[in-house]
């Protein structure tokens, strides 16, 4: 799977719109973008995925570039229950695999 | 039940000892992996179940570790000779489509003293 690269730690004022970035410039055409969330002491939660066009649910919009070597998650109106660790992933759902990489991902702090 | 159930959520062991971690699934799912997640690391994977075998096993770090699910719903994972290095949160999800069906238990601490 590719390899993907997030910033260390994002801080966001709550009400405002969050926005984390993702490169993920090897991705194959098979690959979807995954993004998960861990709070604090829980496991990984999952958000939203996409493959080439923006996707939104009730929890974030994704935007992929065209190139789709980068990715955007955002999260509109961020609340202090969002302060987690933000992890982007690059998984094929062709793969007989099921494995995730899971990376470093994003601390992201919401302050009120 | 409503989530991915995981038992002990804490387990402090002497070095040495045998572990073993439960895990219980979304009924229905047939996936079920487990990840192991050290301090300021993202979770790693160590092996992924599909029905009551192992479809891939190749994350076990080495061979204390095994992990069983005969009916093909509760996962036990097992730790032999405990070291201190083995002292991470054990993470089980289970899954019935894909990855975005991913549902992950809250985890067992386990620490090796």
């Amino acid at each position: 799977d590719a390899k993907t690269t997030q910033p260390t730690s994002m801080d966001c004022a709550e009400g405002r719109a969050a926005n984390l970035p993702c490169n993920h410039s090897t991705i194959s055409g098979n690959e979807y973008v995954y993004w998960y969330r861990q709070i604090h002491s829980q496991g990984p939660q999952y958000i939203i995925h996409g493959l080439k066009n923006n996707e939104t649910n009730e929890m974030a919009s994704l935007i992929i570039t065209e190139d789709r070597k980068s990715s955007t998650l955002i999260l509109p109106h961020a609340t202090l229950r969002d302060t987690a660790v933000y992890y982007c992933i690059a998984f094929d759902r062709g793969s007989t695999l099921g494995r995730l990489y899971f990376g470093r991902g994003t601390q992201l702090t919401v302050w009120p | 039940g409503a989530g991915v159930s995981q038992t002990p959520s804490n387990k402090v062991t002497e070095k040495g000892k045998y572990v073993e971690l439960r895990c219980d699934p979304i009924s229905g799912h047939t996936a079920l992996y487990w990840y192991r997640q050290s301090l300021g690391q993202g979770p790693e994977f160590l092996i992924y179940f599909q029905g009551t075998g192992a479809a891939d096993d190749s994350g076990l770090p080495n061979d204390r570790f095994f992990a069983v699910r005969p009916e093909g719903s509760v996962s036990t994972l097992k730790i032999q000779r405990t070291e201190r290095g083995d002292s991470a949160v054990y993470l089980c999800a289970s899954s019935l489509q894909g990855a975005e069906g991913y549902t992950f238990g809250s985890g067992t601490r386990l620490t090796v003293v």
